[in-house]
């Protein structure tokens, strides 16, 4: 049950894309298409933005798409917003039936 | 408006015990799996547990195993976290989740806004 891993920070300037990645194994990212991505606000509960790899739930932005190949998955974020700056999660199922979160990274909107 | 409401949280000394529970409502409780999630300080996110919508199927993060119990009650539309044994490691932000999904993977849809347990002596 090691974490998926991701950069601990990207940043980028507003209208720009930015893209975090999210390594695991064949056992959770590149066993299932159970990639999830949330945003978390601090003293927020963290709020899901990508599901199934790549379906938005409704009323979360098209800006925000997700993609996966073969034990990664990767969330980007196009047209940055200042509402966009947060830390992004990203979670996976494994084929022990658990749930692993990435060690997060903080987006910072310059 | 769903709600996910957790309490139970405070500071206990290590080896101790605590039990936390979530209050939900606005949602169809009983057909959902729930989970617990927690963020220990300057941490990231750890999965801890989920519980299936019928009690049957529970698994653990293996770092809890044999310390933690994950409850539900449908009737009172409420989750529950049994937490023995605690270790300062389990001082964190706890979150009680729907996972939104019926059937395999979860999809985490519905948040609380956590509750602080805090291990120290």
């Amino acid at each position: 049950q090691s974490a998926l891993t991701q950069p601990a920070s990207v940043s980028g300037s507003p209208g720009q894309s930015i893209t975090i990645s999210c390594t695991g194994s064949s056992s959770d990212i590149g066993y299932y298409n159970y990639v999830s991505w949330y945003q978390h606000r601090p003293g927020k509960a963290p709020k899901l933005m990508i599901y199934d790899v790549s379906n938005r739930p409704s009323g979360v932005s098209n800006r925000f798409s997700g993609s996966k190949s073969g034990n990664t998955a990767s969330l980007t974020i196009s047209g940055l917003q200042a509402e966009d700056e947060a830390d992004y999660y990203c979670s996976s199922s494994t084929r022990s039936d658990t749930e692993v979160f990435g060690g997060g990274t903080k987006l910072t909107v310059l | 408006e769903v709600q996910l409401v957790e309490s139970g949280g405070g500071l206990v000394k290590p080896g101790g015990s605590l039990r936390l529970s979530c209050a939900a409502s606005g949602l169809a409780f009983s057909d959902y799996g729930m989970n617990w999630v927690r963020q220990a300080p300057g941490k990231g996110l750890e999965w801890v547990s989920s519980i299936s919508s019928d009690s049957k199927y529970i698994p653990y993060v293996d770092s809890v195993k044999g310390r933690f119990t994950i409850s539900r009650d449908n009737a009172r539309n409420s989750l529950y976290l049994q937490m023995n044994g605690l270790r300062a490691e389990d001082s964190a932000v706890y979150y009680c989740a729907r996972d939104g999904r019926r059937g395999p993977g979860r999809r985490f849809d519905y948040w609380g806004q956590g509750t602080l347990v805090t291990v120290s002596s």
